[in-house]
């Protein structure tokens, strides 16, 4: 059963406009929920994070938003651009430290 | 570089061999993880060091892989008699001081089991 789920594979937006990637979870126990960004042949890289305790969390172009009744949380990027072309992972996280990631979302920027 | 570094970067194995992956951390990071990434899956968490310790163990898919962190820093995971099932992509992780602090990854392994 798996607890984190990104039920879209891809995602494709035009440069400037808006791009919104989701995730679910399952677990209620999750308190903490991280985004990563992973290129080709790198690993992927912290983007923003938010505590269960909030429902918005904002650092620059990215938005974090969680609805904790509805166990989903999403990623806005605004404006998108064309580096911001990558897989997106969301992540979730318990007391005890443990990473559960989704399969991620592979998002493609079209100058 | 002062980022986590993994070696070999690829690595090719027929089945029923052993191999050693390495995994160099930011100088100083007190946490270190290992996660497996299947082809078009996200990682999965294996194994959690903090210093030499090794406190969680629970992701580990069988006695066959075996993680040591002999001195607090560099790490190998050591996966005996491989099978077909174990290609994947090795990431390691380290992060300053807790879990709960922001973890960096490393490149990965590529293991192809033949």
């Amino acid at each position: 059963d798996q607890q984190v789920k990104q039920n879209s594979p891809s995602l494709s937006v035009q440069e400037g406009r808006i791009s919104i990637l989701n995730c679910d979870y399952t677990n209620s126990m999750f308190d903490y929920f991280l985004w990563y960004k992973k290129y080709p042949a790198e690993g992927p890289t912290f983007l923003i994070s938010i505590s269960s305790i909030k429902d918005k969390n904002e650092d620059g172009r990215f938005t974090v938003f969680l609805n904790k009744s509805a166990k989903h949380l999403s990623l806005h990027i605004v404006p998108s651009q064309p580096g911001d072309s990558a897989v997106y992972f969301c992540a979730a996280r318990s007391n005890a430290g443990k990473s559960t990631f989704g399969d991620g979302t592979t998002l493609t920027v079209k100058p | 570089g002062a980022g986590v570094s993994q070696s070999p970067r690829y690595k090719v194995a027929k089945r029923g061999q052993d191999v050693a992956l390495r995994c160099d951390p930011i100088s100083g990071h007190v946490s270190l993880f290992w996660y497996q990434q299947a082809l078009g899956q996200g990682p999965e968490f294996l194994t959690y060091f903090q210093n030499e310790a090794q406190l969680d163990k629970s992701g580990l898919p069988s006695d066959r892989f075996f993680a040591e962190r002999p001195e607090g820093s560099v790490s190998t995971l050591k996966i005996q008699r491989t099978q077909q099932e174990d290609s994947a992509v090795y990431l390691c992780a380290s992060s300053y001081q807790r879990v709960a602090d922001t973890q960096y990854f490393g490149p990965g392994t590529r293991l192809t089991v033949l």
